[in-house]
């Protein structure tokens, strides 16, 4: 299976940052990543496919870039609302694999 | 609209199997393209996929789990059932059924999931 890394694990930002997540891959996968943002006690909800595609309804603050094996989540203005958790997700090969969540939390 | 609801025990013995319904509506899965997942995440941990399945009934399961896993669809109903056997105390988890984009194997719409314990 494809291995999926994020970092950082937690990162703690103010209202108004620009905050950047980093998800590696164990092997190259294209394009074919998305992004999910988390809340305590709700399912994830969906922000980004194939590494840079805004899905419909999703605030432009958010952003994703990257291929082959390197990829980025970036918040351009951090709001309150954004405190989460942020997951990836490879779906180069039928054995789908996410990566093990970053923690925004307010600094 | 698309909806997502997950059913079943909220508590299971070790040992036993569990068996999972999710019920959506938005979507049918005898459209062409169209495919329904189920994922987990324990208490305080990453999310898990454990299975697929597609409109055509092409079955798809989790490296690590597949032995344990089965998937399998009721289109008049509208549901996809998940048995998983052999329960243990590291399967407790809230599961989640997600519909998987039409265009791609990512995760549209989600339901509520529903957290299972494993105990004796």
């Amino acid at each position: 299976d494809i291995q999926m890394t994020q970092s950082p694990s937690t990162l703690s930002a103010s209202v108004g940052d620009r905050v950047t997540i980093t998800c590696r891959a164990s092997q190259s996968i294209s394009s074919w990543l998305a992004w999910y943002q988390q809340k305590p006690g709700k399912a994830p909800k969906l922000l980004i496919y194939k590494a840079s595609s805004l899905e419909s309804g999703v605030p432009s603050r958010f952003s994703g870039s990257g291929s082959g094996t390197e990829f980025t989540l970036t918040i351009s203005s951090l709001q309150p609302d954004d405190f989460a958790t942020y997951y990836c997700q490879q779906y180069n090969s039928y054995s789908l694999t996410f990566g093990g969540g970053t923690k925004v939390e307010i600094k | 609209q698309v909806t997502l609801k997950e059913s079943g025990p909220a508590l299971v013995k070790p040992t036993q199997t569990l068996t999972l319904t999710c019920t959506f509506s938005g979507f049918s899965l005898s459209t062409s393209g169209m495919r329904a997942s189920w994922i987990r995440q324990p208490p305080g941990k990453a999310l898990e996929w454990l299975a697929r399945i597609d409109w055509d009934d092409d079955k798809f399961y989790s490296t690590s789990l597949k032995t344990r896993l089965t998937i399998s669809k009721d289109t008049s109903k509208n549901q996809v059932v998940l048995t998983m056997t052999n329960m243990d105390p590291v399967d407790t988890a809230t599961y989640y059924c997600a519909r998987t984009s039409p265009r791609e194997l990512y995760f549209d719409y989600w339901g509520q999931g529903t957290l299972v314990t494993v105990s004796s």
